[in-house]
């Protein structure tokens, strides 16, 4: 199975400031990858899928990136409702994998 | 409007068996392949199984192949899940998910997902 790597696992930062989560995966991928935001006793929101592409109706502020094994999910200004738990998903083969999670927490 | 609502969690013993049902609304069920994705408490996000809108093909984690089995009635609009001879580890939120977006044939990311309903496996 492909295996997902996520770094930070935690991550404290403040309103505004730009942060970068990043995923690795074991072997290469394409551009077979998603971005979720989870908040708790909620399921995940898809962000990004594909790599790149916003799912509609997502703020601008999220961008991806990467390609093959390295990938990126971007939030240029953080705003307060984005302090959650972010999973990068790849589905590029069966069984798919997720990441085990980038807790954002404020500063 | 497009939504996803799971039942059929609950409190079961070890051993037993139990089945997860989905009902899906505001979109067309059957070209879609549909997932099921677990939360442990205070875990992270696990895929269980998928089974593919066109071919019908499924597939399942390893950790729960040979004791689950994921179908779907399309006209009920309805994905299940039946899981048997469960263990403590199978405690978790189980979610259903439509692989809606993405490349790539039979697969994508998961764009909708249900509310969730809780299994908990205890004696």
């Amino acid at each position: 199975a492909i295996q997902l790597t996520q770094s930070p696992s935690s991550l404290s930062a403040s309103v505004g400031d730009r942060v970068t989560i990043t995923c690795r995966a074991s072997q290469g991928i394409s551009s077979a990858l998603a971005w979720y935001q989870q908040k708790p006793g909620k399921p995940p929101k898809l962000l990004i899928y594909d790599a790149s592409n916003l799912e509609s109706g997502v703020p601008s502020r999220f961008s991806g990136s990467g390609s093959g094994t390295d990938f990126a999910l971007t939030i240029s200004s953080l705003q307060p409702e984005d302090f959650a738990t972010y999973y990068c998903h790849q589905f590029t083969s069966y069984p798919n994998t997720f990441g085990q999670g980038t807790r954002l927490e404020i500063k | 409007e497009v939504q996803l609502v799971e039942s059929g969690g609950g409190l079961v013993k070890p051993g037993t068996s139990l089945r997860l049902s989905c009902v899906v609304s505001g979109f067309s069920f059957r070209g879609y392949t549909m997932n099921w994705v677990r939360q442990a408490p205070g875990r992270g996000l696990e895929w269980v199984s998928s089974l593919a809108g066109s071919s019908g093909s499924v597939y399942y984690a390893d950790s729960v192949n040979g004791r689950f089995t994921i179908s779907r009635d399309n006209a009920k609009n309805s994905l299940y899940l039946q899981m048997s001879s469960l263990r403590a580890e199978d405690t978790a939120v189980y979610y259903c998910a439509r692989a809606g977006v993405g490349s790539g044939w039979e697969r994508g990311a998961f764009d909708i997902w249900g509310q969730g309903t809780m299994v908990t496996v205890s004696s």
